[in-house]
């Protein structure tokens, strides 16, 4: 069973730098399929922020391109999550998943919750 | 960017009933379009995809149905498991984007 678990700070001063990992577990990385990040702020929808494939390659939110920063490692089997310039809009329970090649996600973290405050 | 609107944000049922819930796109997403089920602290998990393709382990009172712009989930017979929060994602048109959920509660 494919399992995704979500890492980092759970708090973060706004201007700086949200980073979060994502361990993978069940599956290789590099076997194929994109892997993604998805938020939650509270009280809103889903909104998905990027994905990226174990070569490297990466889609992004357009909303979100000019801060965000995907990067995997396969030899970790794990993908990360950068986002600069954090503002309280920010605040959210970020989740990883994996995204199909019909661009839905079949597997998801638990989330973790990131609150951006000073 | 496709706007999804789901319908309506809390429904209060009692066991043994029936769930209508209701996603409305913006423009028309074909049949691009998934369910997820999401427990208390609990990770999302796929219910359907491609509208009404039921995903792996997903129980037969569990139905999607749909195309374009409008589509339902219906649950029959309401389960203690399937009180929860069920979201809709269109996966038609990047970037995908997902309904602010549906709440289906103990009345």
């Amino acid at each position: 069973q494919v399992q995704l678990k979500e890492s980092g700070p759970g708090l973060v001063k706004p201007s700086e730098t949200l980073s979060l990992t994502c361990d993978v577990s069940g599956y290789s990385i590099r076997s194929g399929y994109y892997w993604g990040w998805i938020r939650q702020p509270p009280g809103e929808a889903l909104e998905w922020i990027g994905s990226i494939y174990h070569t490297g390659s990466t889609f992004y939110n357009p909303s979100l391109k000019s801060r965000v920063t995907l990067s995997v490692d396969t030899s970790s089997n794990q993908f990360s999550l950068r986002l600069t310039f954090v503002t309280a809009a920010d605040t959210a329970v970020y989740y990883c998943a994996r995204r199909t090649h019909s661009y839905y996600f079949d597997f998801w973290g638990q989330g973790t919750l990131v609150s951006v405050s000073s | 960017e496709i706007l999804m609107t789901q319908s309506p944000a809390t429904l209060s049922l009692s066991p043994g009933d029936t769930a209508s819930l209701s996603c409305r796109a913006s423009q028309s997403v074909g049949s691009s379009l998934a369910w997820y089920q999401q427990q208390p602290g609990q990770a999302p998990r796929l219910l359907f995809y491609g509208a009404f393709t039921r995903a792996t382990g997903v129980p037969a009172r569990f139905s999607g149905s749909g195309s374009g712009t409008e589509f339902t989930l219906t649950i029959s017979s309401l389960q203690s498991d399937d009180f929860a929060l069920y979201y809709c994602q269109q996966h038609d048109s990047w970037p995908w984007t997902f309904g602010q959920g549906t709440k289906v509660e103990l009345k």
